[in-house]
């Protein structure tokens, strides 16, 4: 079975340091990986998703299928990156569906 | 465009109440979902449908039914809520298409349900 883990369950880092949200997965089909945001009192949200190999908000992940992690980097935090990060796997078959790490709740201190 | 409605937005309930939450969508989109999110545990999926009529299973569907009647609603009934159904409901819904040779997967959430089960 499928699964997404995420070993920080709180990140702290002061402005301007680099971050770095971590995630494994284990899945034994082609994975397809995504980073969802969630800011206080918002909706989750898209950040990333590994298939379209852009740069948002200064983000990026990189699909490492040897070490099976996606891990989420962005070399100079902002204040307002402090949100809930979740990363997820989609399967390919059976709707979509999505299985989501536990989370990461990242605070920016200035 | 309101993307992604839930109805309510906060509700409480006493134990073996019952109660349906609703989620609607305007993208035209073919897939949706139900989560809860618990502190700790992420998202998990409760049931979700590939389409008007059709309804499966999740991860944790017991003490959940669902029903997809319409195409853009999807809803989530409690039959007897228990204070382990306390929790914070999200809908999403995902267009089902192709990109670039798969099955594009984002899935776009609704504002969430904040239920409390006494």
């Amino acid at each position: 079975a499928q699964r997404v883990t995420q070993p920080e369950k709180l990140l702290s880092v002061f402005k301007g340091a680099p971050v770095e949200l971590k995630c494994n997965y284990s899945y034994s089909g082609s994975p397809e990986l995504f980073w969802y945001v969630q800011y206080s009192r918002q909706r989750l949200q898209l950040l990333l998703r590994h298939i379209s190999r852009e740069s948002i908000k200064g983000f990026t992940a990189d699909l490492n299928k040897g070490e099976t992690s996606f891990h989420l980097k962005k070399p100079f935090a902002q204040e307002e990156d402090s949100a809930m990060y979740y990363c997820a796997l989609s399967q390919e078959t059976s709707g979509s569906r999505l299985t989501f790490g536990e989370g990461t709740q990242l605070t920016v201190n200035p | 465009n309101a993307g992604v409605t839930q109805t309510p937005k906060f509700r409480v309930l006493k134990t073996g109440q019952s109660m349906t939450l609703l989620c609607a969508q305007d993208m035209n989109h073919e897939y949706m979902y139900w989560y809860r999110q618990d502190p700790g545990m992420g998202l998990r999926l409760i049931h979700y449908s590939v389409g008007e009529g059709t309804t499966a299973k999740g991860e944790v569907p017991d003490g959940y039914n669902v029903s997809r009647l319409k195409k853009q609603n999807f809803l989530l009934g409690l039959e007897s809520a228990a204070p382990s159904q306390t929790s914070v409901y999200f809908c999403a819904s995902s267009s089902g298409g192709l990109d670039r040779g798969r099955r594009y997967n984002e899935q776009f959430f609704g504002p969430g349900t904040r239920l409390t089960v006494l």
